[in-house]
């Protein structure tokens, strides 16, 4: 069965320290893998995917995620994080027809 | 705006009332999601349609009740609810494929009182 894991409930960052947010999955075939980002009272918001490719992909509001295939994980990554940046962040893997999501990491960046 | 539109925003109902929840996208998309956010829980995928027909359905309790009238708008209806469906409740759609992005609108938050 495929699924994703996130192994940290929360993360804090202090603003303009690099942050990561990590993400390990168990897929069969290729990976395709997905982070979104939800903030207070709203949907998901899609940063960025890796079906193929380079390992690093560049995502939304200057995110990033590094696929590496050895660790079968799958972190988010941003330089320098901002307060706004605070959020409950997922990710997902396709499972049938449609995505399925770790529990959530929140992410608490502080001025 | 992601360009999926779900209303209303906020439901409050009764568990011996009718409601239905709407969700519409304007984004040419051929599959539709009906997920169900609780408080410290994962996502729950509920529903799945694609090409509008009904393709997975996850042990979802028959007091919801999907439509899928065609590919721009799906609806929840629900009744004789819990106080435990009382969630957020969200649609997304997507374009059908493994290595396609769902996009998600805003939500409703459901309680059931």
């Amino acid at each position: 069965a495929q699924s994703v894991a996130q192994p940290e409930d929360q993360v804090n960052v202090a603003e303009g320290n690099p942050l990561t947010v990590k993400c390990t999955y168990s897929v069969s075939g290729n990976p395709y893998l997905f982070w979104y980002v939800q903030y207070p009272n709203r949907g998901l918001q899609f940063l960025l995917k890796y079906i193929t490719g380079d390992n690093l992909v560049k995502g939304s509001y200057g995110f990033e995620a590094e696929f590496n295939k050895s660790q079968t994980s799958f972190h988010l990554k941003k330089p320098s994080a901002l307060v706004s940046d605070s959020a409950l962040y997922f990710c997902a893997v396709p499972a049938g027809t449609a995505l399925i999501f770790g529990k959530g990491t929140t992410l608490s960046v502080s001025s | 705006e992601t360009g999926v539109t779900q209303t209303p925003r906020h439901l409050v109902m009764g568990m011996t009332n009718k409601k239905s929840l709407k969700c519409e996208q304007h984004l040419g998309h051929n599959a539709m999601y009906w997920y169900k956010q609780s408080a410290k829980k994962p996502l729950e995928l509920m529903f799945v349609y694609s090409l509008e027909e009904r393709v997975e359905n996850n042990s979802v309790p028959s007091r919801f009740s999907p439509e899928c009238p065609n590919s721009s708008h799906l609806f929840l209806h629900l009744h004789t609810l819990q106080p435990e469906d009382s969630a957020l409740y969200l649609c997304a759609s997507s374009h059908r494929g493994r290595n396609t992005e769902a996009f998600f609108g805003q939500g409703t938050r459901l309680t059931v009182v």
